[in-house]
């Protein structure tokens, strides 16, 4: 999607092991966001990000963790991995709160085994 | 936070014909969104209407919005194959979070 990209596109890692997901935007977007995405859950925040180095817990933040230290990166972190995190994994960009639409990557698609 | 339900879960229709679901929410609203999901796909935003609108157009989508009933539908008219999709609406009042429902998956039948 333009402006904004995520990688890695797939992985699979092992159960306990560290991950980390990439999402860079090129439209300086105050706002970034980290959804999941499951069967019959929908699609469920994880963290959000209002700035450089400003972030805040979504309703699915358990065993993540976010750092944004510059506005066109925002990492997302599983600490340890477990096989409850395999995933779709969403990154999202705003240039604000109120009346404006979001702009979502492509996805990154997470397996944990 | 605040949450749009869609209604129906599931769509089936066939090409030419017109697709019309619906999204509740509870509280005040800033303004109501429209998203798309391909299969595979990251959401598109379609389009957005803002709580003193009661109507908006984009090409073959109309959105209206009753915010007495708490209320919005979406119609897809003379839609085509590549309309096949999930749906979603998103609701945004004070809060910058987002929080989605689990959409209206739409096929349309060639």
């Amino acid at each position: 999607d333009a402006g904004i990209t995520q990688s890695p596109r797939h992985k699979v890692t092992e159960t306990g092991t560290p991950v980390t997901l990439r999402c860079h935007q090129t439209e300086n977007h105050r706002y970034m966001y980290w959804y999941r995405q499951d069967p019959g859950h929908g699609l469920r925040l994880i963290h959000y990000s209002y700035g450089v180095k400003d972030t805040d817990k979504g309703e699915v933040s358990d065993g993540y963790s976010v750092s944004r230290s510059k506005t066109e990166d925002f990492l997302l972190t599983l600490e340890s991995a477990t096989s409850s995190q395999t995933s779709v994994y969403f990154c999202a960009i705003s240039p604000g709160t109120v009346n404006y639409g979001y702009t979502f990557g492509s996805g990154t698609r997470l397996t944990v085994v | 936070s605040q949450q749009g339900e869609e209604d129906p879960q599931a769509l089936s229709i066939q090409e030419g014909e017109n697709a019309t679901m619906n999204c509740s929410y509870k509280t005040s609203i800033n303004n109501l969104q429209w998203y798309r999901q391909n299969s595979g796909r990251g959401l598109v935003h379609l389009i957005l209407i803002r709580s003193n609108e009661r109507e908006k157009h984009s090409g073959r989508l109309r959105v209206t919005l009753d915010t007495s009933k708490k209320s919005s539908s979406l119609l897809i008219t003379a839609s085509r194959a590549a309309d096949t999709a999930s749906y979603f609406c998103y609701t945004q009042g004070g809060s910058e979070k987002l929080v989605f429902g689990k959409g209206t998956k739409l096929t349309v039948n060639p």
